[in-house]
């Protein structure tokens, strides 16, 4: 079982680049989420999305965009890369919020940006 | 403001030693807690999920508490093991009204168990 994947899982960028951070999950969960974790920090939620063509802002949506025209593909773009968005990137899938398995992360991206 | 503070930030134990880390929130409407652990380099896997009416729950060497009077929740760890090290996160999910529950994660307590 794949779960949740994300690639790249480290990755440079100069100020003002683009890039996309992929995620896909095979268990079918129709809630898909994209956190970032700066050290010392919690998790903070920039994206998510309840089902395909549905995304809805999360906590710290700024300089990020987001996309959902499958079930398993939930795509994070960055297009002009601050230093700021220097962090690690996690990935996330699950059922209704409630179930009791929670949610499953994938291995997270190490993005930094110079 | 819904936010959850997690004690202590960090801690070191002996393999075989038991230990206890806290969990403390102001989360309204509360849904459930859970506890997470995050192997370094590694994202967060699901330990255990405590609702309102829950007191306590085992998954294996690995007991949660919920105390929802006081809005506190314990993660005790029996007999520690190596690969025990890693960071211990508390979220605590909180009823949005919308189509997902908010979802307020602690910093984490940095567990390293030497031998």
């Amino acid at each position: 079982n794949a779960g949740v994947t994300q690639t790249p899982k480290f990755r440079i960028l100069k100020i003002g680049q683009s890039m996309t951070l992929q995620c896909t999950q095979d268990m079918n969960h129709n809630y898909m989420y994209w956190y970032r974790q700066d050290p010392g920090m919690g998790l903070k939620l920039i994206y998510y999305s309840v089902g395909a063509g549905i995304t809805d802002k999360g906590e710290v949506p700024n300089g990020y965009n987001v996309s959902r025209s499958t079930t398993e593909d939930f795509p994070l773009r960055l297009e002009l890369a601050a230093p700021s968005q220097t962090s690690v990137y996690f990935c996330a899938s699950s059922w209704p919020p409630d179930r009791a398995q929670g949610a499953f992360f994938g291995q997270g991206t190490r993005l930094t940006v110079v | 403001k819904n936010q959850v503070e997690q004690s202590p930030q960090s801690l070191i134990i002996l393999e075989g030693k038991n230990c206890t880390l806290q969990c403390n929130y102001t989360v309204s409407p509360f849904s459930n807690l859970r506890w997470y652990k995050q192997d370094t380099g590694r994202g967060p896997v699901s330990l255990t999920i405590m609702t309102f009416s829950e007191n306590t729950k085992s998954n294996g060497r690995y007991t949660a508490t919920l105390d929802a009077d006081t809005k506190q929740s314990s993660l005790h760890i029996t007999a520690s093991q190596l690969s025990d090290s890693a960071s211990y996160i508390c979220v605590v999910s909180a009823r949005s009204g919308g189509a997902t529950n908010k979802l307020i994660f602690g910093t984490g307590t940095l567990l390293a168990v030497q031998p």
